[in-house]
Order: C-alpha cells, then sequence, then structure tokens
C-alpha cells in the first residue's frame, strides 16, 4: 500500500537549518507530484510547495521563498524539505503528502520541528 | 491568493443530528477537497472534486457546492466523526486551506 514515512522529530537552534525526508513505497514516485504543508501548533495547515520527482520541478508557495527548498532523490523514492534561517515562528509539524490516485491522497506522520536555543 | 474561509468555526452536534459545514471562496474556484484531521495525527483525504468520496468515507458524509460556495454534510452525526474538517482549493496558487471546523460530539 501507499506509504510515505518521514524523518523524526528535530530540535534546532535560531538561524540554523534542517533537513526534513519523506520516504515513499507502494506506488510510482517519479510520476506523482509531493506537497508539503506546514501546521504550526493549534493552528489550521498551510501549504508550501510541490516537488515533481519525474523532473525535479517544484512551485513554492511565495511565503515560502527563500525559507524551503524541496528536492527528489529518485534513486531513493525519498523527497526532502530544507528550511533555512530557522526562528521560532518556524517551530511546527510539517507533513508530505503525494498526489497518488487524487489530491494529496497519501500523507506522512509528520515530522516535529521545534526551533529553540 | 484565495482565501477560504469556513464556518462555523466549531461545533457540536447529537448522535443522529445532521452537520452541515460551509468553505467559502474569495473568488471562484473549480472543485473543493475536504480532509479530516483528528487530535495528533495526519489529515486524511474525505471528500474531493467537490462531492466523491475517499476511500473507506462512509457514506452519510456527502460534498457539493459550485464557484465560490461549497458544503460538506453528514447526513447524521455519529461519534466517529469528531474531529476538524479542512477544505482546500487547487484551482490557483498557492494551494490554499480553510482555518478549519472543529466537529464535537454532544
Amino acid at each position: 500500500q501507499v506509504q510515505l514515512q518521514q524523518s523524526g522529530t528535530e530540535l534546532v537552534k535560531p538561524a540554523s537549518s534542517v533537513k526534513i525526508s519523506c520516504k515513499a513505497s507502494g506506488y510510482t514516485f517519479t510520476s506523482n507530484y509531493m506537497h508539503w504543508i506546514r501546521q504550526q501548533p493549534g493552528n489550521g495547515l498551510e501549504w508550501i510547495g510541490w516537488i515533481y520527482p519525474g523532473n525535479g520541478n517544484t512551485k513554492y508557495n511565495q511565503k515560502f521563498d527563500g525559507k524551503a527548498t524541496l528536492t527528489a532523490d529518485k534513486s531513493s523514492s525519498t523527497a526532502y524539505m530544507q528550511l533555512s534561517s530557522l526562528t521560532s515562528e518556524d517551530s511546527a509539524v510539517y507533513f508530505c503528502a503525494a498526489d497518488w490516485e487524487g489530491v494529496m491522497d497519501a500523507w506522512g506522520q509528520g515530522a516535529s520541528v521545534t526551533v529553540s536555543s | 491568493e484565495i482565501v477560504l474561509t469556513q464556518s462555523p468555526t466549531t461545533m457540536a452536534a447529537s448522535p443522529g443530528e445532521k452537520v452541515t459545514i460551509t468553505c467559502r471562496a474569495s473568488s471562484s474556484v473549480s472543485y473543493m477537497h475536504w480532509f479530516q484531521q483528528k487530535s495528533g495525527t495526519s489529515p486524511k483525504p474525505w471528500i474531493y472534486d467537490t462531492s466523491k468520496l475517499a476511500s473507506g468515507v462512509p457514506d452519510r458524509f456527502s460534498g457539493s457546492g459550485s464557484g465560490t460556495s461549497y458544503s460538506l454534510t453528514i447526513s447524521s452525526m455519529e461519534a466517529e466523526d469528531a474531529a476538524t474538517y479542512y477544505c482546500l482549493q487547487r484551482s490557483s496558487y498557492p494551494l490554499t486551506f480553510g482555518s478549519g471546523t472543529k466537529l464535537e460530539i454532544k
């Protein structure tokens, strides 16, 4: 079955960077868009952007331009999101979600990022 | 950016009660998609392309709407339906979610 396995909890310092992974299985990784979504504590969902692993094309929410960088490794069916210049505002749970048969119809379990000195 | 406004923000319904959650878009969208999220878990696809139920979703759920007004309806509330529901539009970038409707059981 379709599975997205994300990396674990991260505790990082302000001004640093963090890279979150999302390993896909059960479907053709290169033929489906992978989205990234942020959920700040107690808040709703925000779309960060997508990557098309087949050709590496990306589309970002302008709000996250310069903050998030999406990449994908076809050999390991893994998508990555790097977040840079971290502040407390970046403390959140980050989800990957694949367009498999429809719209964001497979989700990872979420990766918690806490930014604190 | 298309802003999605959900109402109500929170609500409580009794078992067997009919529930309607609305999602209004600041500009016309082609379809609306809905997700269910329970505390501490990932969102689940619930309704896609406005009215199609995702796999495993009970048929007491339905979706409808067009243009700038969409809704999710539960014909008869059950305890397991207590969750937060989000709408999503992907008609234009950036993709945007509604702020969520928290549905509780009375």
